[in-house]
């Protein structure tokens, strides 16, 4: 399957704790975004990166939240000292460089922090 | 981007087409409408996006109103694995990062 990959598909932690995320885009997609979605509303945009750099970030990736994406290819999204609020599904997607090229999502890791 | 309005759901027989509005009546020019569909414990899928003329795939067809101020999406014979929140966003046509900004959706049931 060449589509978006996520690990792990489920993390419960407690409160307090880091925890890490990574995301495998579609091989030849430069962009790579990052979601959350939490139960019953649409899913928020939080960053993006092109290739290797970050150029975008939402007001909503707290100080806790970072993305690395450190070879263009893969990516992590680290929280730390996890809250109750960040229990949600992290969802990555990636697209072509060529604007309004659709993005292309992967089944997302959900969180729930105890 | 524009805002999006859609009915919170809809329900279609199967076999049947399912036909899923959206309004979006300060659309700019430079506006795309894309289609995308969630299904239960899962990632949005790309469905169809269109600027002004009607778009058809294999999936689906987009119904682009002439004054852009509405469009429909159009599953042409619903089967129970078309249940899913439907999501229409629009966004401009040069936006650099690609993002797109999800509103709720219509949460469309197909039933037997």
């Amino acid at each position: 399957d060449t589509g978006v990959s996520q690990d792990p598909r489920h993390k419960i932690t407690k409160r307090g704790q880091n925890v890490t995320f990574r995301c495998d885009p579609i091989s030849e997609h430069n962009r790579l975004y990052w979601y959350r979605q939490t139960l019953g509303q649409g899913p928020e945009f939080l960053t993006y990166f092109q290739n290797e750099a970050q150029l975008e970030k939402s007001r909503l990736l707290s100080d806790r939240f970072s993305a690395e994406r450190p070879k263009g290819s893969f990516s992590t999204l680290e929280i730390q000292r996890t809250e109750q609020g960040d229990s949600a599904m992290y969802l990555c997607a990636s697209s072509l460089i060529w604007n309004n090229s659709p993005l292309h999502f992967g089944n997302g890791t959900r969180l729930t922090v105890t | 981007d524009a805002k999006t309005t859609q009915p919170p759901s809809m329900d279609c027989a199967e076999g049947r087409a399912a036909n899923l509005p959206c309004n979006h009546s300060t659309i700019s020019g430079n506006e795309y409408v894309y289609w995308y569909r969630q299904i239960h414990s899962q990632g949005p899928q790309y469905i169809i996006h269109g600027l002004k003329n009607n778009e058809t795939n294999e999936m689906a067809s987009l119904i682009i109103t002439e004054d852009r101020k509405s469009s429909t999406l159009i599953l042409p014979h619903a089967t129970l694995r078309d249940t899913a929140v439907y999501y229409c966003i629009v966004r401009v046509v040069n936006n650099a990062g690609n993002m797109l900004t999800f509103g709720g959706g219509t949460r469309l049931m197909v039933k037997p």
